[in-house]
């Protein structure tokens, strides 16, 4: 099975910072990379698929890259409303994987 | 518009069955498919299965087969997610999600239910 990695666990920025997370595959996922924002006792909301292609929707200081197996979320200037946990999600099989979760909060 | 209802929140004792559900509306319920993630307290998102509504072909996680039995009702639009026998460890938020594409089951999941909280304790 593959396994999928984020990285940091969790991290503390300022408003107006650029904050990047980190996925990693186990194995080349080709883009079959999605990302999604869960808000304290929220459901989970999908932000980016493809790798990079943003969800009808989320705001433009939201974007991904990545192919293969390393992929990344940045949001470009962190907003208060940005405080959530972010899960990557691999889907190039039937079984989709999430990967551990960043949780993100303001400094 | 598009929205999944799930049941209310369950309190269950360990070794007792039970049976939550997600109804859809708005769209062609048959022609989605419908995930299930589990979410433990203070924990991330699992990816548990997925069952397509038109025909009932259904896959688990592996983590899961064997544990939960997912099925649908077609005619109610409504899909399912079941134990045999709860244990403590079963304790979480379940959400169900549909797929974005049609009749595509290896796709991102596009809307969610509200959650069901399960929590089994003696």
């Amino acid at each position: 099975d593959i396994q999928m990695t984020q990285s940091p666990s969790s991290l503390s920025a300022s408003v107006g910072d650029r904050v990047t997370i980190t996925c990693r595959a186990s194995q080349g996922i080709s883009n079959y990379l999605a990302w999604y924002q869960q808000k304290p006792g929220k459901v989970p909301k999908l932000l980016i698929y493809a790798a990079s292609t943003l969800q009808s929707g989320v705001p433009s200081r939201f974007s991904g890259s990545g192919s293969g197996t390393d992929f990344t979320l940045t949001i470009s200037s962190l907003q208060p409303e940005d405080v959530a946990t972010y899960y990557c999600q691999k889907y190039n099989s039937a079984l989709l994987t999430f990967g551990g979760g960043t949780k993100v909060e303001i400094k | 518009e598009v929205q999944l209802v799930q049941s209310g929140a369950e309190v269950k004792k360990p070794g007792e069955s039970l049976k939550i559900s997600c109804k859809g509306s708005g769209y062609s319920f048959t022609s989605y498919w419908i995930g299930w993630v589990r979410q433990m307290p203070g924990k991330g998102l699992e990816w548990m299965g997925i069952i397509y509504p038109g025909d009932s072909d259904t896959r688990y996680s592996p983590s899961f087969q064997g544990q939960v039995t997912i099925s649908a009702d077609k005619s109610i639009s409504t899909a399912y997610l079941q134990w045999s026998s709860l244990k403590a460890s079963d304790t979480a938020m379940y959400y169900c999600a549909r797929a974005s594409s049609v009749g595509y089951d290896g796709v991102p999941n596009d809307y969610w239910g509200q959650g069901t909280l399960v929590t089994v304790s003696s």
